[in-house]
């Protein structure tokens, strides 16, 4: 059963703070993906990889930034955390084909509060 | 600006009735689309998807349909069930790593 895992499902910090969110997927998958998910706007893409050490900014990379040391484990970073981060973030990764487009399979989600 | 659109933010049907979800998109790079559902508290899962070099593609109750012309996607559930009540979102991709996803239609299936 193919898995992505996100390290909180809940998290409240505080304005100014650093966060981090972790995801890890054991499918071996090249491209892992950072989401925010909020209401009217639906999925926004914040960053992504194609293989480790390689990123790619989204729509909205403003306030965040993201580290693949390892294939399995894609990090995104809040510098420093702001009101109008608070929202749902979303993990995601996909294989990597040539020819055939791959579906992205999603972790549960980690809802992060701000204050 | 979303390059993928539902203007719907909901729709309610009855059981056992068709539920019709539209997308519309503006990219005409495009070349993929798909169809994810969401229930609360959980990732979305992959639901049906569309090539561009096709028309229609039907899985189960599940159909897709795509008009390139009007660069409009429609998923027709059929009947629908109330375990159908989610959140469906349309995605799109012009290659196989980068997608873009719609604001999602809350669907509720009423019993």
């Amino acid at each position: 059963d193919v898995k992505v895992t996100q390290s909180s499902r809940y998290l409240v910090k505080r304005t100014g703070e650093k966060v981090f969110l972790e995801c890890v997927q054991d499918m071996d998958h090249e491209n892992m993906f950072w989401y925010r998910q909020d209401p009217g706007l639906g999925l926004r893409l914040i960053y992504f990889s194609y293989d480790v050490k390689m990123k790619e900014k989204g729509d909205i990379p403003e306030g965040y930034s993201v580290s693949r040391e390892k294939k399995e484990r894609f990090s995104l970073i809040l510098e420093s955390a702001s009101t109008n981060q608070t929202s749902m973030y979303l993990c995601a990764s996909s294989a990597r084909s040539g020819i055939t487009y791959n579906e992205q399979f999603f972790g549960p989600g980690t809802r992060l509060t701000v204050l | 600006d979303q390059q993928v659109k539902q203007n719907s933010p909901s729709l309610s049907v009855q059981e056992g009735r068709i539920s019709i979800l539209n997308c519309d998109y503006t990219n005409s790079m495009f070349d993929y689309f798909l169809w994810y559902k969401k229930y609360p508290a959980e990732g979305p899962t992959f639901l049906i998807s569309i090539s561009s070099i096709k028309d229609k593609n039907e899985d189960g109750r599940f159909t897709v349909f795509l008009n390139k012309s009007a660069k409009h996607l429609s998923l027709h559930i059929v009947p629908s069930q109330p375990g159908d009540s989610a959140v469906y979102f349309c995605a799109a991709s012009h290659n196989n790593n980068d997608m873009r996803f719609g604001a999602g239609t809350r669907l509720t299936v009423k019993p």
